[in-house]
C-alpha cells in the first residue's frame, strides 16, 4: 500500500539557509500534519492543513511556513536556519477526521542537520 | 489541556522476557483516541495501535497486547516474549478530536531487549 513520501531524506545546510521539505500524502487523504523531533525529544506538533487550507497551528516559529497544493502534497519551508533548527521533520496524513480513518501514518522523515 | 506521561525512560529486558510499557494520559475531553508508535534506530515512526475513548476492550496482536483503563486512565503496552528487534523508543499519543487532530505525545520509553 502506498505510504506517505517524504523529501528529501537528509539535507544537511548551513546558518542562515533556507531549506524546502516536501511531503506526498497517502492518495486520496486530504489532511497533512507536520511534526517536528529534536534530538532525544517527542515529536511536536508545527502545522496543519485541511483541504488545503491551514486548520492548526503549533509551536511552529515565524521562520517557518508551509502550505498545501491543489495536488494535497505539501511544502514546509524554513528560512534563516539556526542550529537549533537540526531535527528530524515528519509528516503524516489522514483522511479527514480520524475517527473516519484507520490510523495517523507517518512519512520516513527528513533528518535536517544545520551545520 | 491534554498530556501524556511515560515515566519509564528506559528498560533493559533479556530477550524472552515479557514487558510492560506504561501510559498515563490526562484531558478533560470525553472523545479522544490514543495511540502507540515504535521509532526503531532507523528513525521512522511505525504505527502499532490506535483505541478510541469508547472502546475500552483490550487488544492482542501477536505478541503485543494493550490494557486501556479508562478509571485510571492509562493505556498500557505489554510485549510477550521479547526479542532484540523490539528494542526501540515507545511513544504513546493522544489525539482529541476537539482540538485539530494533532498528536501530543509523551516523552518516549526507549526499550533495550538484550541476549
Amino acid at each position: 500500500a502506498a505510504g506517505v513520501i517524504q523529501s528529501p531524506r537528509h539535507l544537511i545546510k548551513e546558518k542562515r539557509e533556507t531549506a524546502t521539505l516536501k511531503c506526498y500524502p497517502i492518495p486520496r487523504h486530504d489532511t497533512v500534519y507536520w511534526y517536528q523531533q529534536g534530538p532525544g525529544q517527542d515529536p511536536q506538533f508545527l502545522i496543519s492543513f485541511y483541504e488545503k487550507m491551514q486548520s492548526d497551528k503549533g509551536s511552529i516559529p515565524d521562520r517557518f511556513s508551509a502550505q498545501q497544493f491543489s495536488d494535497y502534497h505539501s511544502e514546509l519551508n524554513m528560512s534563516s536556519l539556526e542550529l537549533g533548527d537540526s531535527a528530524l521533520y515528519f509528516c503524516a496524513s489522514s483522511l479527514g477526521r480520524v475517527g473516519r480513518n484507520y490510523g495517523y501514518t507517518f512519512g520516513s522523515g527528513t533528518r535536517l542537520t544545520v551545520v | 489541556a491534554q498530556k501524556v506521561t511515560q515515566a519509564q525512560t528506559e528498560i533493559s529486558v533479556v530477550e524472552k522476557e515479557d514487558v510492560t510499557l506504561d501510559c498515563v494520559y490526562e484531558t478533560r475531553d470525553t472523545t479522544y483516541y490514543l495511540f502507540w508508535y515504535k521509532q526503531p534506530p532507523s528513525g521512522e515512526l511505525v504505527f502499532l495501535i490506535r483505541r478510541n475513548s469508547f472502546d475500552e476492550q483490550n487488544e492482542i496482536s501477536g505478541r503485543y497486547s494493550w490494557n486501556f483503563q479508562k478509571s485510571t486512565s492509562s493505556f498500557n503496552f505489554t510485549i510477550t516474549a521479547s526479542q532484540v528487534v523490539d528494542s526501540a523508543v515507545y511513544f504513546c499519543a493522544l489525539l482529541l478530536t476537539g482540538g485539530g487532530n494533532k498528536l501530543t505525545f509523551g516523552t518516549g520509553t526507549q526499550l533495550k531487549v538484550e541476549l
